[in-house]
């Protein structure tokens, strides 16, 4: 059964500190896999987008990064910021299949 | 741009009361999909359309019902709403099919948190 797992469920770190958001994925065959950021009462929008041949995508202070052959996704970022209090979820594409979301890592980020 | 809009933002129902979620669209996408979240649970597919006049169910399709009847517009219609609907639905819309486009992505709308008594 495809599916998508992220941990931690939830997260609190203090502003400036960096963390690392994990995503472990059993869909196949695969075709790509997006990190989103929603904000409370907003919807996902989204950060990165990576295909099967890419190891890393960065977006500003947020990196993505893929290792296709173990099907683990992470999302670092760096110097967390304040704003970066959010939902980030992780969804992966099968080839030609529609989405399959996690079920989101809650970040909460403290001054 | 307005981007993807719903209405309305909150909804309070009574069981077995009916309503439509109404969700529009300004970028010209062919693509519109409804999804639910629900606590500790990733969006699930409800609904979704490839082109006006076409639509398809998704992963969790009972008890709601959608039309596309111009690109812009896809609302979402509870027949008869329960308690376990009660939910934050989401509209999204793209311009390739949902995750197949590497270059293009999926665009929400702000949400609609819906409470059924």
């Amino acid at each position: 059964k495809n599916q998508v797992e992220q941990s931690p469920q939830s997260l609190i770190i203090l502003e400036g500190k960096n963390c690392t958001l994990q995503c472990n994925y059993t869909v196949s065959p695969f075709s790509n896999l997006r990190w989103y950021k929603q904000d409370t009462g907003r919807g996902p929008v989204s950060l990165t987008i990576m295909t099967f041949s890419e190891n890393t995508k960065s977006n500003g202070r947020y990196t993505a990064t893929l290792d296709a052959d173990t099907k683990q996704s992470s999302l670092h970022i760096t110097a967390s910021q304040l704003s970066d209090s959010a939902s980030y979820i992780c969804v992966v594409s099968p080839l030609g299949g529609k989405l399959i979301f996690g079920q989101g890592t809650e970040l909460s980020v403290k001054p | 741009n307005a981007g993807v809009t719903q209405t309305p933002k909150f909804q309070v129902l009574k069981t077995g009361q009916s309503m439509t979620l109404q969700c529009a669209q300004d970028m010209n996408h062919e693509y519109m999909s409804w999804y639910r979240q629900d606590p500790g649970m990733g969006l699930r597919l409800i609904h979704y359309s490839v082109g006006a006049g076409i639509t398809d169910q998704g992963e969790v399709p009972n008890g709601y019902n959608v039309s596309r009847s111009t690109t812009e517009d896809f609302p979402l219609r509870l027949l008869s709403a329960a308690p376990s609907q009660t939910s934050v639905y989401f509209c999204a819309s793209s311009n390739v099919p949902p995750g197949q486009g590497v270059r293009d992505t999926q665009y929400f709308g702000p949400g609609t948190r819906l409470t059924v008594l």
